[in-house]
């Protein structure tokens, strides 16, 4: 049973440039979270979706836009990338609440 | 003021020793509890789950104290494997983010 699956990895951008991350929930779950992970700090809640819709949104400005697929996929966007955007970036996903969270092993962004 | 704080650390001790982490938390209408292991730059990883009536889990046994808004984790017997980072972690009733600590670092020494 495949857990959450992200993609890419790691990821090098130039500062001003855009940028796609992907994410793929664990069987089962319908809802994704992204949460952007800085260095030595705590995962920050960027939003998140459900029902193809955005649920929640954490304080990001609107340069942070998602979607949800029908298969409950999703996609974190990044527009006009700033140096401290470079992060690790964490998708969650869940079936409720109750039933916890799990977590993507991350896509390392550097902005350059 | 942070939501959610914690001790940095490092907290270094030995194999077999006892330690304790402890959390605040600043909003009165958190409802879920959690602590969070997350190895050097690896996701986070559920550790337990925290309720009123404290719970344990093996060598962990984890504490919530409401009305000094306040959770522990105690962890017996450090292994090597402990060492990692701890977060604490706590939910709005009427929320969907988790909302998290910055972490404690854990360091067991042969």
């Amino acid at each position: 049973d495949a857990g959450v699956t992200q993609s890419p990895t790691h990821l090098i951008k130039t500062r001003g440039q855009q940028v796609t991350l992907r994410c793929s929930p664990k069987s089962g779950h319908d809802t994704v979270s992204w949460y952007q992970q800085a260095l030595g700090q705590g995962p920050q809640f960027i939003f998140q979706y459900y029902e193809e819709e955005e649920r929640q949104r954490g304080n990001f400005p609107d340069r942070f836009s998602g979607h949800q697929f029908p298969n409950y996929s999703s996609e974190l966007n990044v527009n006009a990338l700033l140096l401290g955007d470079s992060a690790l970036y964490l998708c969650a996903s869940s079936f409720d609440r109750a039933s916890g969270y799990t977590f993507g092993s991350g896509t390392r962004l550097t902005v350059v | 003021r942070k939501e959610v704080e914690q001790d940095p650390g490092p907290f270094n001790v030995p194999e077999g020793a006892t330690v304790a982490f402890n959390c605040t938390y600043s909003n009165s209408a958190s409802q879920s509890f959690f602590w969070y292991r997350q190895d050097c730059r690896k996701e986070p990883k559920l550790l337990m789950s925290v309720y009123s009536s404290g719970n344990e889990d093996g060598r962990f046994t984890a504490q919530l104290n409401r009305a000094s808004q306040y959770i522990s984790l105690l962890i017996r017997d450090s292994k090597l494997s402990d060492s990692a980072t701890y977060l604490c972690v706590v939910n709005l009733d009427s929320s969907y983010k988790l909302i998290f600590g910055s972490g404690t670092r854990l360091l067991v020494r042969p």
